[in-house]
Formats: structure tokens, sequence, C-alpha cells
């Protein structure tokens, strides 16, 4: 168990609705990731907070959006979701930004299907 | 453009024999860092070794280890005497210094033979 947590588990919903992934990071860590896995893409580096900033931002699309809360918790918004939006949703949590060797801990990841 | 680049979708090795996952990047950054990560079929994503792009030394964790050859720019993994639990996708990943971006392979998916 990483210690970061991710809800829900699994979610299917359908085309052109909207979804919130949620992450809560390992205790102490201030830094927020979220990847998106899927078969054709690989894993994808979509955005990074920390400490309720934003601080990296990667192949994420803009109908999806994400923030950290005070509480250093995450979430995902996906909105006008696609069929090809299908695809494991990754949170990771690590404790500093600045230095290059930051241990990233993976959540267990929400598998979402879009119909 | 392609950052990572991991060439062997799959691999197989025989228990207790040594195998090495191949990895090359590709960045003009001085300052950067390499990871390798192990997904088994659970889905989770664990992290096995770092290396540094200024570390003259190859990282070394337990079984895992980390063969830079940074003017050939890999970073290849070696799994010595493979255990049947190291089943798995290995992915291969970059962070680099600008824009603090990380980078991730398509994977190897690797097979242990008893």
């Amino acid at each position: 168990d990483s210690g970061v947590t991710q809800t829900p588990k699994h979610l299917i919903t359908a085309t052109g609705q909207r979804v919130t992934l949620r992450c809560s990071p390992r205790s102490g860590d201030l830094s927020v990731y979220w990847y998106q896995q899927s078969l054709d893409q690989g894993l994808q580096f979509l955005i990074q907070y920390y400490n309720g900033e934003e601080r990296a931002k990667g192949n994420i699309l803009e109908r999806f959006s994400a923030q950290q809360f005070p509480d250093l918790h995450s979430e995902l918004n996906l909105s006008s979701l696609e069929l090809g939006d299908s695809a494991l949703y990754f949170c990771a949590s690590s404790v500093e930004v600045v230095s290059l060797y930051n241990e990233q801990f993976f959540g267990p990841g929400t598998r979402l299907t879009v119909l | 453009a392609q950052k990572i680049t991991q060439t062997q979708p799959g691999m197989f090795v025989q228990e207790k024999e040594a195998v090495t996952l191949d990895c090359t990047y590709d960045t003009s950054d001085q300052s950067y860092g390499l990871f390798w990560y192990k997904q088994p079929s659970s889905g989770e994503m664990i992290f096995l070794i770092y290396q540094g792009s200024y570390d003259e030394q190859n990282a070394t964790e337990g079984r895992y280890s980390l063969n830079f050859q940074k003017a050939r720019k890999s970073a290849n993994l070696v799994i010595s005497a493979s255990q049947l639990g190291d089943s798995a996708m290995y992915f291969c990943a970059m962070r680099r210094n600008t824009g603090n971006q990380f980078y991730f392979g398509t994977g190897t998916s690797l097979t242990v033979i008893p």
C-alpha cells in the first residue's frame, strides 16, 4: 500500500458526461501528479500541483481540469467525455517539487469507462 | 517527439536468470532524472530505482541495477536472479529539469518462465 488513495476505483459513464476523480496524497506529501494510462497512448503525464498551485502541465486536454485543495487532496475533472477518454487514471504524490529525485508514490488508479 | 524509447514490447526470461530491459531517452538538458517503475497485472505502479544525470555510479537497489550510459543516452534496467513475481510491465521514465515534465516509455512486458 503506497498510502495514496483514489476514489472511485471504477467509473462507468456515458459520452458527453462529466466526472470527478479524487486523490488523497500520502501524509506529508505536498505534490500531486495526475497520469492517464490508455492502451494506445501509454502512460501520459497530465498535470502536477504543489501545495495548492499548478507546477507543471503535460498532455492535458482543455476538457480536463484539476485542482488541489488546502487539505492537499486533489480532484481531476473530466468533462464532455468521449470514448477515447476511457483509461486508467493514476494519481501520484511526492514530498517536494524542487528536486529531480522525486520518488512518486502511485495510487491504485481509477478505471474510467466511457460508453 | 518521443522522449523515452523502450524497444522491447515483450521479454521472456528463465527463472533465476538475469535480464536487461532497454531504455533510451532524448533530452538536451544537462540535469535530469531517470526512473524505472514496475506495473504488475494488478495495476499499481511500483517505484524500483532512480538514477540522476550527475550520478557517476550506476544505481542499485537489491536485485535491480541501472546500467547508465550517459553518452549513449541509455538507462537499461538489469534484474538479476529473476523471480516469478517479477513478471510485470516495466516502465522507464525521465524527469526533465526544464518545465518539470515527466515522460514515460511505452513499457516492456516481462514474463518469467519457471
